[in-house]
């Protein structure tokens, strides 16, 4: 167990929808980063967030936005939902920002099928 | 450019070594990792090296790192069956703490 949970762990929905898929970082760490994995583009970065504010930003569509709370979770909303929007999404933490440690804790992942 | 480039499968022999490469492109990497991904579970870190070294090993484990060919590759000694996973290399990239991931190999270990 990583210590980083997401909501919900499956989810099914139609075309033109909007989701939103939740993480808790591990106690104590500041960042949370959201990872896209699917069949054709592997894993990419979306979104980096710490103590609140953006961090980095990655392959993220405009459809696509985020956020960190005050209480650290952080929440990825996907609307207008697509076809090829279905994959697993990952929620990771790590305790830092500006030094990066090397290690990032994942979540066990959200997989989304859009029909 | 970013991109980091694995082989998609690799079977093993149980008891074998197992070694998996991967090529990245950009040379200004500062760290090099190795994440684990089991089925159904995320990814976990197994390892990491720094760019100013050419070797690590940790037990089982161990990570060659060769700058001039942009190559690294993970070994592992007598691989089990616990060890069939995804196996993804990843490069630190810079303007955020960001990590670029290769695209997995699969490691399969037979008997």
């Amino acid at each position: 167990d990583s210590g980083v949970t997401q909501t919900p762990k499956h989810l099914i929905t139609a075309t033109g929808q909007r989701v939103t898929l939740r993480c808790s970082p591990r106690s104590g760490d500041l960042s949370v980063y959201w990872y896209q994995q699917s069949l054709d583009q592997g894993l990419q970065f979306l979104i980096q967030y710490y103590n609140g504010e953006e961090r980095a930003k990655g392959n993220i569509l405009e459809r696509f936005s985020a956020q960190q709370f005050p209480d650290l979770h952080s929440e990825l909303n996907l609307s207008s939902l697509e076809l090829g929007d279905s994959a697993l999404y990952f929620c990771a933490s790590s305790v830092d920002a500006g030094q990066y440690t090397g290690e990032l804790f994942f979540g066990e992942g959200s997989r989304l099928t859009v029909l | 450019g970013e991109d980091v480039e694995q082989s998609l499968f690799l079977s093993v022999r149980e008891g074998d070594s197992s070694v998996i490469n991967c090529t990245y492109t950009d040379s200004s990497s500062t760290y090099l990792y190795w994440y684990k991904q089991e089925p159904g579970a995320g990814l976990q870190l197994l390892t990491y090296i720094f760019s100013n070294m050419d070797m690590k090993q940790d037990q089982r484990l161990t990570v060659l790192l060769n700058k001039k060919d942009k190559h690294l590759s993970l070994r592992i000694a007598d691989t089990q069956t616990g060890d069939s996973a995804i196996y993804f290399c990843a490069r630190y990239t810079g303007g955020g703490n960001k990590l670029t991931f290769g695209t997995g190999t699969q490691l399969k270990v037979e008997l």
